[in-house]
Order: structure tokens, then sequence, then C-alpha cells
């Protein structure tokens, strides 16, 4: 079946703007987890969702970064005010409870101009 | 979650057994070990896990010491697709743990012809 999706694959914005990045996960899962990875290092929590509600936002590193998935499937990543140091693989991730194997999707690409 | 600890790279011959080694001796009774790979431009992929037993299916065998201190995960006949950072991660499952993977820095693991 379809693995978890994610998009765009790449994303080039400049310093200050407002992005969004998009995860579709496997159909069914109730967890959903987004990752950041900068180059060289494993990828670092940021926020976990169970269904509709983020059960565990301890990761976001400032309130520019906010997640949501209103209806309990697609996830969407919002970053305001974009600063340089934001450039990095934004993985996404689902699994079919909070207890099972994470299944990543490819990530987005963001860079920061 | 233990940390964990992994030499940051291994060479291994191709159709030969790659034995990458993992240390968690901070390992607690109800936590998990987790092996995930990342082949290059990919996201993480899920391997095995296991709790006290040694545990093998189609991709990977993993082997835990008795005393649950430290880890082995094998893969029986590399080939150059297996190239990827190799992850070891101490998880738990209870209903106070964490949900997310605390990723370390890996191993590299290089298959060579």
């Amino acid at each position: 079946g379809a693995g978890v999706s994610q998009t765009p694959s790449n994303k080039v914005t400049e310093k200050g703007k407002y992005v969004e990045l998009r995860c579709d996960p496997i159909s069914g899962h109730t967890a959903l987890y987004w990752y950041r990875q900068s180059l060289g290092q494993g990828p670092e929590f940021l926020i976990y969702f169970q269904g509709t509600g983020a059960a565990d936002d301890s990761g976001l590193p400032n309130d520019r970064f906010f997640a949501v998935r209103p209806e309990g499937s697609v996830s969407t990543l919002k970053i305001q005010r974009t600063e340089r140091g934001d450039s990095a693989v934004y993985l996404c991730a689902s699994s079919l409870s909070g207890r099972n194997e994470q299944f990543f999707g490819p990530g987005t690409r963001l860079t920061v101009l | 979650d233990a940390k964990t600890t992994q030499p940051p790279s291994m060479d291994c011959a191709e159709g030969r057994a790659a034995n990458l080694p993992c240390n968690h001796s901070t390992i607690s009774g109800n936590e998990y070990v987790y092996w995930y790979r990342q082949i290059h431009s990919q996201g993480p992929q899920y391997i095995i896990h296991g709790l006290k037993n040694n545990e093998t299916n189609e991709m990977a065998s993993l082997i835990i010491t008795e005393d649950r201190k430290s880890s082995t995960l094998i893969l029986p006949h590399a080939t150059l697709r297996d190239t990827a950072v190799y992850y070891c991660i101490v998880r738990g499952i209870s209903s106070g743990s964490a949900r997310q993977l605390t990723f370390g820095s890996g191993t590299q693991l290089t298959v060579l012809p």
C-alpha cells in the first residue's frame, strides 16, 4: 500500500517568509510525528499527534513553529518568519498507534536563503 | 529514554555478514531496543526491535545480551544497497513513556564491492 508522503519534496524560501509543509500518513495510522534533520545529524523530534490532538509538542524549538492535524489524517507543519537556521530536512512519520514502529516519509528539504 | 553508543562508521565486504554493535548500559526493564536505517536522501526505515529475546525477520537479526546492556544488529549477507546510517534506539512503551524516537549519530555502514 501507499507509504507516508510529504509535499513539497523541496522548498526554497527567503528569510522572513511563511512556509507550510504537508504530510499524508499511512491510512489508518492514528499517530503522526514530525522530526527535523540537519546535515550530518540524526532526526530530532518536533511534535507528536495522537488523532487530532498534539499529544507532545515539546520538541518545537519556538513559537514560530506550529503544526495541525484537523481531521486526524493529513498534517501541516507551519513555520512563520523563517530563519536561515530553519534550513533542514523535515521528516514526517506515522504509526498504527503511539507504541508501534514508525514509518517515515521521504522528507521535505527546506532551504531558507 | 536510555542513551545509546554506536561506532561512527564500519565497512563490510559485499556478501559477508555485517555486525553492528550498540551499547545501552542504562536501559531499563520496560525499554525496547529498536533499529532503523537511513539510506542517503531517504527517510529512516524500520528494521527490527526486541526486548530481551533474540529476534529475526526478513531483513536482519537482533542479538541482545543477557544483561540487556548491549545488542548487535546482524545483516547476514550484506549487499551494496545496505549502505546506510544505522541507528540503535532505546524506547519505552509503557503508558508514561515518550512516544517519539530519540536518534543518536548512528553508524555509517559502507558495504564494499
